[in-house]
C-alpha cells in the first residue's frame, strides 16, 4: 500500500529553473527518502531524512522534513535536462524495515 | 553499495502461464524487497524476503500467486502463477543499504502478458 500523496502529478519546467516536489504521508514514520526513475538508469536512491531531521542537503538537492505535517520537500536546483525523471518519496517503516513509496511525481526539463 | 542484477530482463509470455523471476546480489543480505510497478504507476511493495523462512507479503498480494524463494543470502526468485493481463508490470527486487534505511533495485523485469 502508499503511504501518501505527491505533488503535483506532473511539472514541466525549463533547463535552469528550480523544481519543487511535495510529498505527504500518513503514519508516523523512522525516515522519509527520495527515489529518481528514468528509463536509462532505472530506480536509484538520492536522499534519505531521518524523522528527527528538518533540513538536508546533497548537491543541488535540497529536502525540508515537517513531521508536524506530515510532509516533505525535494528542491532541485538549476535544473537540467537529465534531471527528467519521476521521482517518488518513500518512507521507511517503524517495525521493520520495509519501505513504502508515493505515486511520484513526473519531471520534465524542456532545454 | 548492492550492484543487483535480474533475469529475464523483459518477458512476453501467455495467459494462464507462470514466470519466475531471479534477483542476484552481489553481497550477503538479510532481506530482500519485490517490488511491482504497473504502467505509470509507482512502486507497490509485493512481499519481503528472509534467508531461511517463509516471506511475508503485503495486503492484496498471496504466496499461490506469487511464490517467492530466499535459498541464501545473495538469491531470490519470485514466480507471477497463472498470469492474466494484469499482471502485465515491472518487477523489482531490492536490498536494504548497510548503513540505512535506503534500498538499492535491480533493473527490473519488463513483463508482458498477452
Amino acid at each position: 500500500s502508499q503511504q501518501g500523496e505527491e505533488d503535483p502529478q506532473a511539472l514541466s519546467i525549463q533547463e535552469g529553473e528550480n523544481a519543487t516536489m511535495n510529498c505527504s504521508y500518513k503514519t508516523s514514520i523512522n525516515n522519509l527518502q527520495w527515489y529518481r526513475q528514468n528509463s536509462g538508469r532505472g530506480l536509484v536512491h538520492l536522499i534519505l531524512i531521518r524523522s528527527n531531521e528538518r533540513e538536508k542537503h546533497s548537491g543541488r538537492l535540497r529536502v525540508t522534513l515537517d513531521t508536524s505535517k506530515k510532509s516533505s520537500s525535494l528542491l532541485i536546483t538549476a535544473s537540467r535536462a537529465a534531471d527528467t525523471a519521476s521521482y517518488f518519496c518513500a518512507t521507511g517503516g517503524t517495525s521493520y524495515d520495509k519501505v513504502i513509496f508515493g505515486p511520484g511525481t513526473s519531471l520534465s526539463v524542456i532545454p | 553499495s548492492a550492484v543487483i542484477s535480474q533475469k529475464p530482463s523483459r518477458d512476453i509470455c501467455q495467459r494462464g502461464t507462470s514466470l519466475t523471476i531471479q534477483c542476484q546480489v552481489d553481497s550477503q543480505v538479510t532481506m530482500m524487497f519485490w517490488y511491482r510497478q504497473q504502467p505509470g504507476q509507482s512502486l507497490t511493495l509485493i512481499a519481503t524476503a528472509n534467508q531461511g523462512s517463509e516471506a511475508t507479503y503485503e495486503s492484496g498480494f498471496v504466496i499461490d500467486k506469487f511464490p517467492i524463494s530466499r535459498p541464501n543470502l545473495t538469491f531470490s526468485t519470485l514466480t507471477v502463477s497463472n498470469m492474466s493481463p494484469e499482471d502485465s508490470s515491472i518487477y523489482l527486487c531490492s536490498v536494504q543499504g548497510p548503513l540505512s534505511y535506503e534500498q538499492y533495485f535491480g533493473p527490473g523485469t519488463r513483463l508482458t502478458v498477452t
